[in-house]
């Protein structure tokens, strides 16, 4: 079945410490998306990349840094200067980041907390 | 820009009773309109979408949306709730400007046995 695969589904990060989390898709999409939930906030967008290669900011970029090397991934750091990283993060993709009607799908997500 | 407003954050419902969550949205264009749906732990799955043709928009498990320019509402029903639609629910919007999609808060859903 073609889906997105996020990895770990659990992950935890001592002070001072960045972790990169996974995400692998095997629908033949352009483009992926890492949002951040926060209870009560809805989804905010973090990074996306329209092609391989090629990635731009979102609205909360700050502390998170992405690769896009192959078209089926697109992994995302949070780096120690991101200094409330405990959420809920969620990978997505579109056949095409520039058609404004395409829907996104969506991995299971990553629940990241502080130790 | 592009907003979305869910009028509730959380909806109450027998088994067996009518749904309705509540959207209003604002778009400098004519905006795509999705709703999804988040189990607990889980990604979001799409339900429906409306890209500017039939403001009568149908989804799965029984769910649709009418979309309506005058009130800038894009409200999603269900004439009968089950128990396995208690979840969270975002409406999204996206424009012609911008194709980034932007979530509502999001609107938890509880049905009651």
């Amino acid at each position: 079945d073609g889906g997105i695969t996020q990895s770990p589904k659990y992950l935890f990060r001592k002070e001072g410490q960045n972790v990169t989390l996974s995400c692998e898709q095997n629908l033949n999409h352009d483009a992926m998306y890492w949002y951040r939930q926060d209870p009560g906030q809805g989804l905010r967008l973090i990074y996306y990349s329209q092609i391989v290669n090629d990635f731009q900011k979102g609205d909360i970029a700050e502390g998170y840094s992405v690769s896009r090397e192959k078209k089926e991934s697109f992994p995302l750091t949070v780096t120690s200067a991101q200094k409330n990283p405990t959420a809920f993060y969620l990978c997505a993709s579109s056949i095409d980041g520039q058609i404004v009607n395409q829907p996104q799908h969506f991995g299971d997500g990553t629940r990241l907390s502080i130790l | 820009a592009q907003s979305v407003t869910q009028l509730d954050s959380h909806v109450s419902v027998s088994e067996g009773t009518p749904v309705l969550l509540r959207c209003n949205y604002s778009s400098s264009y004519s905006p795509s309109l999705f709703w999804y749906v988040q189990h607990p732990n889980k990604g979001l799955q799409l339900l429906l979408k409306y890209t500017s043709a039939a403001t009568l928009v149908k989804g799965i498990n029984g769910f649709e949306a009418e979309f309506k320019k005058s009130e800038t509402s894009f409200h999603l029903t269900k004439p009968s709730a089950h128990m396995s639609d208690a979840a969270e629910y975002f409406c999204v919007v996206s424009d012609r400007g911008d194709y980034k999609l932007s979530f509502g808060a999001g609107t938890t859903v509880t049905v009651r046995a």
